[in-house]
């Protein structure tokens, strides 16, 4: 089946230990990203990954990173998290183009005390 | 840069009744235009979508026309169901990012009873 697997997806961390989300797509896609969801202020993107060893910043990348050292993988890291990054995270592919939509994970609620 | 604007919500309907949830965007050239869909505790799945001027995309029972003239890509159902109670996004995908970022609305949440 066709799909973007996250994990964990349910989190609970306590500030300024590191921690990572684990992304992966099964559908060959070339391009990556990361949201951020948030009550009032819909999804914002956080990176975004063209192909291998390209990523790019989204509008909100303050506190995170990523790396794309495989097609498949996008994992998102948290080096020193805080608890306004508390959130619900979606990782999303598509191949390259503009008539193609997304493919959403399911999502990722990360709780920071 | 590249917006899309939807209606507030929620927006509360009885079974069976006519879903009209608005959209506009502010996009330089032709972007691409999606209707996604987010139902309690699951991830956005794309609903329907339409690339260039004119074209109606459909899916479930749900149409949208890619209206040009003026900006918008409204979401209609005839009948809706108990079970489409969700929260609805809808999205473009411009030249403005080289058509790489998918820009959402804020979502509007949809409340059917039966």
């Amino acid at each position: 089946e066709a799909q973007v697997t996250q994990n964990p997806r349910y989190l609970i961390t306590v500030t300024g230990k590191k921690l990572t989300v684990t992304c992966s797509q099964n559908m060959n896609h070339e391009y990556m990203s990361w949201y951020r969801q948030d009550p009032g202020l819909g999804l914002r993107q956080i990176y975004y990954s063209m192909n291998v060893e390209v990523t790019d910043k989204g509008d909100v990348p303050e506190g995170y990173k990523v790396s794309r050292k495989e097609k498949r993988n996008f994992p998102l890291i948290l080096e020193s998290p805080s608890p306004n990054q508390t959130s619900l995270y979606f990782c999303a592919s598509s191949l390259q183009g503009p008539g193609y939509g997304y493919t959403f994970g399911s999502g990722t609620r990360l709780t920071v005390v | 840069g590249d917006s899309v604007t939807q209606m507030e919500g929620p927006v509360t309907l009885s079974e069976e009744a006519f879903l009209t949830i608005n959209c506009t965007y502010t996009a330089t050239g032709y972007p691409s235009l999606f209707w996604y869909v987010q139902y309690p505790g699951e991830g956005l799945q794309l609903l329907l979508k339409a690339t260039k001027a004119d074209d109606k995309g459909s899916n479930k029972g749900f149409e949208a026309t890619y209206r040009k003239e003026t900006t918008s890509f409204h979401l209609e159902k005839g009948s809706v169901q108990v079970s489409d109670s969700a929260v609805y996004f809808c999205a473009l995908r411009g030249s403005d990012t080289g058509f790489q970022k998918l820009v959402f609305g804020t979502g509007t949440r949809l409340l059917v009873s039966p």
